[in-house]
């Protein structure tokens, strides 16, 4: 079962404008959410994250939100830079176990 | 180096011989995970170490699978009788504990390719 879904395969954006990636998840037992972005060739690199005491967390150009109630989450990038083009990974695990469960991963291709 | 080390890059077998995949973490790093890619998926959980015990085996997809890391640091993933469903990246990672819960450190990944 999928408990981390990415339901967006790809996404195709104007540099300077803003990018928003969504995610959706099933365990009610998850309780720290995570952005990984990758470039090909390359492991994932963790990006951001949010605690499920928050709705949400901000890094720069980054933010992520996250709605528990929907069981969603989504990662804000403004602006949108070419070198964001990667793939970006949700992912989920519950705090004290560190099982880190990932999602299918949204390529990003921001267009100059 | 100070990432995490994976040898070798790339493997190319054939189906029912035995592969070893190794990983040398970050130093320090007490936690070691396993996860296996496959062509337009996310990273897949195999197994996770805290220190030399396996903590969390419940991703290996069954016995021809296992993994070891006898003194807390180096780990190797061995993969006996491949398939060619084997064929995918098996990414090594490794983590602090505890500062950012979820927060893995990857190394680039060994790509398996089984004929």
């Amino acid at each position: 079962d999928q408990q981390v879904k990415q339901n967006s395969p790809s996404l195709s954006v104007q540099e300077g404008r803003i990018s928003i990636l969504n995610c959706d998840y099933t365990n009610s037992m998850f309780d720290y959410f995570l952005w990984y972005k990758k470039y090909p060739a390359e492991g994932p690199t963790f990006l951001i994250s949010i605690s499920s005491i928050k709705d949400k967390n901000e890094d720069g150009r980054f933010t992520v939100f996250l709605n528990k109630s929907a069981k969603h989450l989504s990662l804000h990038i403004v602006p949108s830079q070419p070198g964001d083009s990667a793939v970006y990974f949700c992912a989920a695990c519950s705090g004290g176990y560190q099982k880190v469960t990932f999602g299918t991963g949204t390529k990003l291709q921001v267009i100059p | 180096g100070a990432g995490v080390s994976q040898t070798p890059s790339n493997k190319v077998t054939e189906k029912g011989k035995y592969v070893e995949l190794r990983c040398d973490p970050i130093s320090g790093h007490t936690a070691l995970y396993w996860y296996r890619q496959s062509l337009g998926q996310g990273p897949e959980f195999l197994i996770y170490f805290q220190g030399t015990g396996a903590a969390d085996d419940s991703g290996l997809p069954n016995d021809r699978f296992f993994a070891v890391r006898p003194e807390g640091s180096v780990s190797t993933l061995k993969i006996q009788r491949t398939e060619r469903g084997d064929s995918a990246v098996y990414l090594c990672a490794s983590s602090a504990g505890g500062a950012v819960p979820g927060e893995l450190f990857f190394g680039e990944g060994s790509r398996l390719t089984v004929l």
